[in-house]
């Protein structure tokens, strides 16, 4: 099983610019997370989904938006880039019981200049 | 809502010497518990997790944490640690209740440096 998997791993941007990241996750996990993670801060989160077709807002939300067309796979967009988007995006997927353990992939870098 | 302090944000040891590092939380509510660790370059992986029941927990690779629940506490602790210790160690909690997204409040991380 390879687990949560990410792409890109790294990204360059130019602000106004939008990009699409990709989660995929091959343990048939219900919920699914999107993190940014900066330094001092943790891990933050943007948005998350409860299953296929479900998404609902995190913490930080502002400036991304999701899609859950199916199960194994969670999107993340970012439409009009800002350089305070410049972070290390973390995906996460769970079965969603009690205890919640949170399977994260490997992280993409993204710079907005 | 739920936050989670972890007051030792950079910590410098030398092989061999003890680990511990905090971490408290606000919640009014029964809790779950977590240690995560990232690795330089890697992603983050679970290091020990408290649900119920006794209140001291063993980990992996010799890490273990003690739940005080009068003092909101999960503390990481180590007896000797290993250069390959070396690390950001995450808490992170979330309510024991199960409801939608049950989403995990982390804090803002401690970086671990093992000098060798």
């Amino acid at each position: 099983n390879a687990g949560v998997t990410q792409t890109p791993k790294f990204r360059v941007l130019k602000t106004g610019q939008s990009m699409t990241l990709l989660c995929a996750q091959d343990m048939n996990h219900e919920y699914m997370y999107w993190y940014r993670q900066d330094p001092g801060m943790g891990l933050r989160l943007i948005h998350y989904s409860v299953g296929e077709g479900t998404t609902a807002k995190g913490e930080v939300p502002d400036g991304y938006n999701v899609s859950r067309l199916k199960k194994q796979n969670f999107l993340l967009g970012l439409e009009s880039a800002a350089p305070s988007q410049t972070s290390v995006y973390f995906c996460a997927s769970s079965w969603g019981g009690r205890g919640n353990e949170q399977f994260f992939g490997p992280g993409t870098r993204l710079t907005v200049l | 809502a739920q936050s989670v302090s972890q007051h030792n944000h950079h910590v410098i040891l030398s092989e061999a010497a003890s680990l511990e590092l905090g971490c408290n939380y606000s919640y009014g509510g029964t809790v779950n518990l977590f240690w995560y660790v990232q690795y330089p370059g890697q992603h983050l992986q679970l290091l020990l997790k408290y649900f119920s029941g006794d209140p001291l927990v063993k980990g992996i690779k010799g890490f273990e944490a003690e739940f005080i629940k009068s003092k909101f506490s999960f503390n990481l602790r180590k007896p000797s640690v290993q250069w390959s210790d070396t690390a950001e160690y995450f808490c992170a909690v979330n309510s024991a209740v199960v409801r939608a997204g049950n989403m995990l409040t982390f804090g803002g991380g401690t970086r671990l440096m093992v000098k060798p």
